[in-house]
């Protein structure tokens, strides 16, 4: 079955660092997510990207936060100076009309 | 505003016993249900989802879920349950169109499951 494959699984940065958060969707999905789970929190939308542009976004996602789809198969999060805050899971996810979505098995960010 | 509301944070149950988590969304059109299980450290499984039709939605690893618009609520069952079963459930209500594949989901926070032997 196709998977969201999310990289690194864990990455530790220093705080006031640049991260990039790298997500390969599933080939055929149109639709692309990125959510965040603080520890013992429940799962929050951050932004959607559709047809090469951000669709929607959630107060969270705010200048700091940035999202690429640099080729055919890539899709990024960066955020540009992290926070100790900013510690969570990410998730992406990607979906297509009629399949629902599929999400990845994340990324632990941890700001140090 | 769109919303969901798992009432259980934690809930215990014994090997073989029956099991329903409650869930309760607000939403002001037709929405887009679904249930996703999260063991420690992993990513979110999708158990089940109800775009239409029949209200009672049959998922994998034996979960089912029951639509009931008068009562807002999608509740999950498992008749049995194993020990393989303790993770953390979200259920998530989507905006989307098309099939709820398209805008953002909105999650619960989680009902942990813990199995006694």
């Amino acid at each position: 079955e196709p998977e969201v494959t999310q990289t690194p699984s864990h990455q530790v940065t220093q705080m006031g660092q640049e991260v990039i958060l790298r997500c390969v969707p599933i080939s055929n999905h149109l639709y692309f997510y990125w959510y965040r789970q603080i520890l013992g929190q429940k799962v929050e939308f951050l932004v959607s990207f559709y047809n090469n542009e951000i669709s929607e976004k959630s107060e969270i996602f705010d200048d700091q936060f940035s999202v690429e789809r640099p080729d055919g198969s890539n899709f990024t999060l960066k955020i540009r100076s992290t926070k100790l805050e900013d510690s969570a899971m990410y998730f992406c996810a990607s979906s297509r009309p009629g399949y629902g979505y599929t999400f990845g098995s994340g990324t632990r960010l941890t700001v140090v | 505003a769109q919303s969901v509301t798992q009432p259980d944070i934690h809930i215990t149950v014994s090997e073989g016993a029956s099991l329903e988590l409650r869930c309760n969304y607000s939403y002001g059109a037709t929405p887009y249900l679904f249930w996703y299980v999260q063991s420690p450290g992993q990513g979110l499984q999708l158990l089940l989802k109800y775009f239409s039709g029949d209200t009672l939605v049959q998922g994998i690893k034996g979960f089912e879920a029951e639509f009931k618009r008068s009562q807002s609520s999608f509740n999950l069952r498992k008749p049995s349950v194993h020990w393989s079963d303790a993770a953390e459930y979200f259920c998530a209500v989507g905006a989307g169109v098309d099939g709820g594949s398209q805008g953002n989901l909105i999650f619960g926070k989680g009902t942990k499951l813990s199995v006694k032997p």
